[in-house]
């Protein structure tokens, strides 16, 4: 069965700094893998997403994330954040032909000046 | 416009009550879920339809009762309301099936059980 860690129920980080969210994987087949964000009082948003083909994979917002397979990993990151940027952020994975996603119980990024 | 609506924003209620939740996408999508995020934020599916028929029911108690009158609306109608329903819950939609790890969702909908 698949599942998602979030190692970090909570990131800190100053205002122009860089950040890195982590996410790992696990599962017996091939996977796609999300991002979505949660900002305060609305629904979630898809912030990329990786299907196939470049392990570096680029959302909205600046934000990035790079597929390992190897270390089953596909960490979020950013070089330099903004105040705007202070949100939930879950990562979350869809193998291949099944209808579903499954999501990690999240990461609060807190951006302060 | 608004791509995924959700109705009411906020519920209080009672237990023992019963209660709805509609939801309406205009989209055009085929497939609709509905997810409960509990108060750690940790988001779980627990229906999901396409093209009005039922596809994915994830243990859920069957207190809790999907219902799609046509492919743009999935609402959910809770029985016997408990405090432990207490959550917000969230509708989505996608394309179709095969798109169904790309997902739009609304705003939610905060349930409070008293």
């Amino acid at each position: 069965a698949q599942s998602v860690t979030q190692l970090d129920s909570q990131v800190p980080v100053f205002e122009e700094a860089p950040v890195e969210l982590r996410c790992n994987y696990s599962s017996s087949v091939s996977v796609y893998l999300f991002w979505y964000v949660q900002y305060p009082n609305q629904g979630l948003q898809l912030l990329l997403k990786y299907l196939s083909g470049s392990t570096l994979v680029k959302g909205i917002n600046g934000f990035e994330a790079e597929f390992n397979k190897s270390q089953t990993s596909f960490h979020l990151r950013k070089p330099s954040v903004h105040i705007s940027d202070t949100a939930e952020y879950f990562c979350a994975v869809s193998e291949s032909g099944f209808q579903k996603l499954v999501f990690g119980t999240g990461t609060r990024l807190l951006v302060s000046p | 416009d608004t791509a995924v609506s959700q109705t009411p924003k906020y519920l209080v209620t009672q237990m023992g009550n019963d209660k709805s939740i509609k939801c309406e996408q205009n989209l055009g999508h085929d497939t609709m879920y509905w997810y409960k995020q509990d108060s750690k934020k940790f988001l779980k599916i627990m229906f999901s339809y396409n093209n009005k028929e039922l596809i994915i029911n994830e243990t859920v108690p069957n207190r809790f009762s999907p219902k799609s009158p046509d492919k743009a609306h999935l609402n959910l109608h809770i029985n016997s309301l408990e405090l432990g329903d207490s959550a917000v819950y969230f509708c989505a939609s996608s394309q179709d099936l095969r798109t169904a790890y790309e997902q739009y969702f609304g705003p939610g909908t905060r349930l409070t059980v008293t």
